[in-house]
């Protein structure tokens, strides 16, 4: 079945620091992508998605692009902010549009 | 503003009872979908709704039961059957297309 990995966490960076988490999936045909953010207590938030192949998703300094031939999704920032310490899912809708989350990454970011 | 309500946002529960879990949106989304999150994992599909009156199980149904009755509400009911219910539950909606789906803030439940 369809399938999404992401790198395991914490990860812990000093402010202003680039960051990558990475993602991977499997799926047949060509899901849909996602990148959500949980703060302590919350539900989850949409950050950003991808429709398509070369496809870039964007939203508040955060960047991925929907790599087909390598089936991934790894999210960025240039650079990072005490306020981005959350933790990040990374998401594929299936043919039936349900979301198949990977495990999460705890993003730690120190002053 | 619309958005999805979960209540409560904190339940304790004694052993051998059922307890119900809220889910209310006023988005007009067909869909609806309950997880649960354990501490450092992921989210696990429990059961899903795509129209009023029909519900799907998800992959870990078992202990829990839903009904789907308003287009706007989706309460999900944690029986005693349920034998490790301790875990933050989060529901969520969506329509069809290429969206993402909305989450509630999430209920943290408690068996004391």
């Amino acid at each position: 079945g369809d399938s999404v990995t992401q790198m395991e966490g914490p990860v812990t960076l000093s402010e202003e620091a680039f960051l990558t988490i990475n993602c991977t999936y499997t799926a047949t045909g060509y899901p849909s992508l996602f990148w959500y953010v949980q703060y302590p207590g919350e539900g989850l938030q949409l950050l950003l998605k991808a429709t398509k192949a070369d496809d870039k998703g964007s939203n508040k300094g955060f960047e991925a692009t929907y790599r087909k031939e390598t089936t991934s999704f790894h999210l960025e920032k240039g650079s990072v902010q005490v306020s981005d310490s959350a933790v990040y899912f990374c998401a594929l809708r299936d043919s039936s549009y349900k979301l198949i989350f990977g495990s999460g990454t705890r993003l730690l970011v120190r002053p | 503003d619309g958005g999805i309500t979960q209540s409560p946002k904190y339940l304790f529960r004694k052993e051998g009872q059922n307890v119900t879990l809220s889910c209310e949106q006023n988005l007009n989304h067909d869909a609806m979908y309950w997880y649960r999150q354990d501490p450092g994992q992921g989210l696990r599909l429990i059961y899903y709704s795509q129209i009023v009156n029909d519900f799907q199980k998800g992959d870990i149904a078992e202990g829990y039961s839903v009904s789907r009755e308003k287009k706007e509400s989706f309460p999900l009911t944690v029986t005693s059957a349920q034998k490790n219910p301790t875990a933050f539950y989060l529901c969520a909606s969506t329509i069809p297309g290429d969206y993402g789906y909305t989450f509630g803030s999430g209920t943290r439940l408690t068996v004391v």
